[in-house]
């Protein structure tokens, strides 16, 4: 079965600083991976995603994510947050023959300090 | 302008008195899920509609109904509230399932919070 495991609760980075967010999956075979943001009193918005192809994958807001199926990782990046970057984020595993029934992850909290 | 609505938005209830939150979108789409977001255990999916009168259970279905009569609403019933379904809720839609699609995001409505006493 489909699992994702995001181990960071919260984070908080300077604004201007660089930011790693974790993700692990457990799935048997490729996986279709997203990262979603949750900012607050809204629903979730796509960032990126990864269905095949190149294993580092752009989105909006700057934010690029790269698969890496040797560790099972699919991890977040952004080389200089602003301080609207502060939301909840969510990676997400969808399989191949269902791909918007999605498994997410537990959520990472993101604080942006000035 | 492209969106899910849901209503209400925030919702107060006792427990066992039946509700329904609503779930709405203008995009045409062919899929469309209920997902509770609790601390802790990020969003997990309740039902989910591939088209019109065809639904299927989630992870956690219990104490929930769904209908899809028509393609653009896909309400969510619960019959008997009780205490452990306050929550946040939410309903996405997208444009189906079919490998045309897989580029196709979810979109997600801005969620209902309920509440059961």
């Amino acid at each position: 079965a489909q699992s994702v495991t995001q181990p960071d609760i919260h984070i908080t980075v300077s604004e201007g600083a660089s930011l790693e967010l974790r993700c692990n999956y457990s799935y048997g075979a490729t996986p279709y991976l997203f990262w979603y943001v949750q900012s607050p009193g809204q629903g979730l918005q796509l960032l990126l995603k990864y269905f095949s192809g190149d294993t580092l994958v752009q989105g909006i807001k700057g934010f690029e994510a790269e698969f890496k199926r040797s560790q099972s990782s699919f991890n977040l990046r952004k080389p200089s947050v602003h301080w609207s970057d502060a939301a909840e984020y969510f990676c997400a595993v969808g399989a191949p023959s269902g791909a918007n029934n999605l498994f997410f992850g537990t959520g990472t909290r993101l604080t942006v300090i000035p | 302008e492209a969106q899910v609505t849901q209503n209400p938005r925030y919702l107060i209830t006792v427990t066992g008195k039946k509700l329904t939150v609503t779930c709405s979108q203008n995009m045409n789409h062919e899929y469309m899920s209920w997902y509770r977001q609790d601390p802790g255990l990020g969003l997990r999916q309740i039902y989910y509609s591939m088209n019109v009168e065809v639904t299927d259970k989630g992870d956690v279905p219990e104490g929930y109904k769904v209908s899809r009569k028509e393609k653009r609403n896909f309400p969510l019933i619960l019959e008997s509230p009780s205490p452990n379904q306050t929550s946040l809720y939410f309903c996405a839609s997208s444009s189906g399932l079919q490998r045309s699609s897989y580029n196709s995001p979810l979109h997600f409505g801005n969620g209902t919070r309920l509440t059961v006493t």
